[in-house]
This record gives C-alpha cells, structure tokens and sequence, in this order.
C-alpha cells in the first residue's frame, strides 16, 4: 500500500537555527498538505498546495516559514530561525482529487521537532 | 474559536462494548467529515468518512452517524477491542472553499480488558 514519506523522523535544533522538513507524496496525488499539531491538540493546517501551486497559505506564519513543492511532487518546509513555540509535530498529508470537498487525506508519519 | 469540538478528552470503555464518540461543528459549510485514529509518534492514520448528503456510513466494525441539523456526528466502534485504543480526531473540511481540513482536538479511547 502506498504512504506518504518524510524525513527526518525526528529532529532536536536551537533556536534560531534553520530547520527543513521533507515530504513525498503518494504518487499521483495532485494536492499536498503540511500540518502542525502541538501536543494536545488537533492538527493545523499550514499550507496547501495543488501541483506545485499554493492554494492556501493563510496559517503559515511567513516571516519565518516557507514551503515549496517546486515540480509539482515532493515539498520541503523551512524554518528559520526556529523557535522555541516551534517545538511540534509536523505532519504532511496528501490526496488524489484536485480542490475538492470530498476526497480522503493520507497522513505520513510526522517529524517531531524539539527546539531547545 | 474552535469549529469543530470534541468535548471529552478521554473515554474509557470496556473490551466487547461499543465505543461511542462524539463531535460537534460550527460551520455550516463544512461538507465532509473524517475520524482518523493516531497512535502516539505516528501520523493519523484515516478510519472512515462521511459526506453531508449521507446520515450513516459502515465500514466493518466502525460506523459514523450525521446529524446536520444538530451539527453533530458520532463514530461507533463495535465491538470494541484491545487494539482501538488510541487518540481518535474528528475533522472537517469544505468551509470557505478550501479542502484543509480542520480538526477537533481528539478524544483518547482506552478500551479496559
């Protein structure tokens, strides 16, 4: 069965350094989510993309994070600098279907981030 | 401002009996909803969904209810089994547009031999 992949599993910076995320989707799965959940609560959406496109970036706090997903296929999140509130669970998920209400959503399984 | 809530932090139900979790939601836009199980340091991983045009949807042991005039839908796991017990996650999608979902903060399920 196909998965969605990322990498690292887990990752422990300082603040203020840069941090990167990967993800890739399962093939042939046109839109791809990045989402942050804190302990104890629901993952939030941070970014949205349909092809290589962002559809959605409005939670994403820009000033110091980014996402591409530059061909259209794998996506790589940034942070820089990273802080301490930073500290997370981030979970990429993808689905088939193009914008749509209903199509299912495919978690990997999440880098845990720790900023010290 | 929460739109989609689960309000019980935890539940515990006994190995055999059924499970019943709740959720309520805010906006009446939302046109799709998914219970996703997650297991600590994994990802969610999908267990069933529902559309709005659809009150009731069975997979197996697990069954979700709609009720759109309440703004509230349920999952029933019967019965219920060691395995079940995990951080269950309601979420929606649908309002402004977008397909992001949104989610409650889920509800751990112990299931008690």
């Amino acid at each position: 069965e196909a998965e969605v992949a990322q990498s690292p599993r887990y990752k422990i910076t300082e603040k203020s350094q840069a941090v990167a995320f990967w993800c890739d989707p399962i093939s042939g799965h046109a839109t791809l989510y990045w989402y942050r959940q804190i302990l104890g609560q629901g993952p939030e959406l941070l970014v949205q993309f349909q092809d290589e496109s962002v559809v959605d970036d409005s939670q994403l706090p820009k000033d110091r994070f980014s996402a591409e997903r530059l061909k259209g296929v794998d996506s790589t999140l940034k942070i820089q600098p990273a802080e301490l509130g930073d500290s997370a669970m981030y979970l990429c998920a993808s689905s088939r279907a193009p914008i749509t209400s209903t199509d299912t959503q495919y978690f990997g399984p999440g880098t845990r981030l720790t900023v010290l | 401002d929460q739109q989609v809530k689960q309000n019980s932090p935890s539940l515990s139900v006994q190995e055999g009996r059924i499970s019943i979790l709740n959720c309520d939601y805010t906006n009446s836009m939302f046109d799709y909803f998914l219970w996703y199980k997650k297991y600590p340091a994994e990802g969610p991983t999908f267990l069933i969904s529902i559309s709005s045009i659809k009150d009731k949807n069975e997979d197996g042991r697990f069954t979700v209810f709609l009720n759109k005039s309440a703004k509230h839908l349920s999952l029933h796991i019967v019965p219920s089994q060691p395995g079940d017990s995990a951080v269950y996650f309601c979420a929606a999608s649908g309002g402004g547009g977008a397909d992001g979902l949104t989610f409650g903060k889920g509800t751990h399920l112990i299931i008690q031999p």
